[in-house]
């Protein structure tokens, strides 16, 4: 089945350091959502992205869907101890029901 | 309190043995969905139902049956459990798509086959 590729894979940071991931696909999506999992928790929605170029924040993060729809962007603003976790994104297609998910980014923070 | 709740939370059973997952939500969504997680693949979507009597195929549907004869409940069905169903299982709702669609995730289930 078809999967998004998600990067990096693993990150370990020091707390207050900024942090970056992405996430790209072979299809367009018309949405594109970023989830957070904590350890031994199912995934809670971050943020959700609905336009081509929109950039959405909440809080520290903010995140962005790219131009060519192929891709989006999460970044995590001076990182604390609470953002560990696994970082999801997932698209869907306008017109479709079906939710295509990354593979997850680990995020582990250093204090 | 909103939520997904699923039983049983941690399973362990033997290959071929009839088993069944039960997924309920509070919130009167329509659109109920079922995953799978395993370690390097992510989140993988097996069954999907838009609505009462209205299911269709995820990404990984194999092995499985589902059934959503009331809005609220959306059991996962193995009917010949095999090891590589060896996995962490969710279930999720949400109550609509286009601006707002939240998907809101069970605590999950953890189901060893052997």
């Amino acid at each position: 089945g078809q999967q998004l590729n998600q990067s990096p894979q693993s990150m370990f940071i020091q707390e207050g350091e900024d942090v970056s991931m992405n996430c790209t696909s072979s299809s367009i999506f018309n949405t594109w959502l970023w989830y957070k999992q904590d350890p031994g928790e199912g995934p809670v929605l971050l943020i959700a992205l609905y336009k081509a170029g929109e950039l959405t924040s909440n809080g520290r993060l903010t995140a962005q869907f790219g131009i060519t729809r192929k891709d989006s962007f999460l970044n995590i603003s001076a990182s604390i101890p609470s953002d560990v976790g696994i970082y999801f994104c997932a698209g869907r297609t306008s017109g479709t029901y079906k939710y295509i998910f990354g593979t997850g980014t680990r995020l582990k923070v250093l204090a | 309190e909103a939520q997904v709740t699923q039983n049983p939370r941690y399973l362990i059973t033997v290959t071929g043995k009839k088993l069944t997952v039960t997924c309920s939500q509070n919130m009167n969504h329509e659109y109920m969905s079922w995953y799978r997680q395993d370690p390097g693949l992510g989140l993988r979507q097996i069954y999907y139902s838009m609505n009462v009597e209205v299911t269709d195929k995820g990404d990984v549907p194999e092995g499985y049956k589902v059934s959503r004869k009331e809005k609220r409940n959306f059991p996962l069905i193995l009917e010949s459990p095999s090891p590589n169903q060896t996995s962490l299982y969710f279930c999720a709702s949400s109550l609509s798509f286009g601006r707002g669609e939240t998907q809101y995730f069970g605590p999950g289930t953890r189901l060893l086959v052997l």
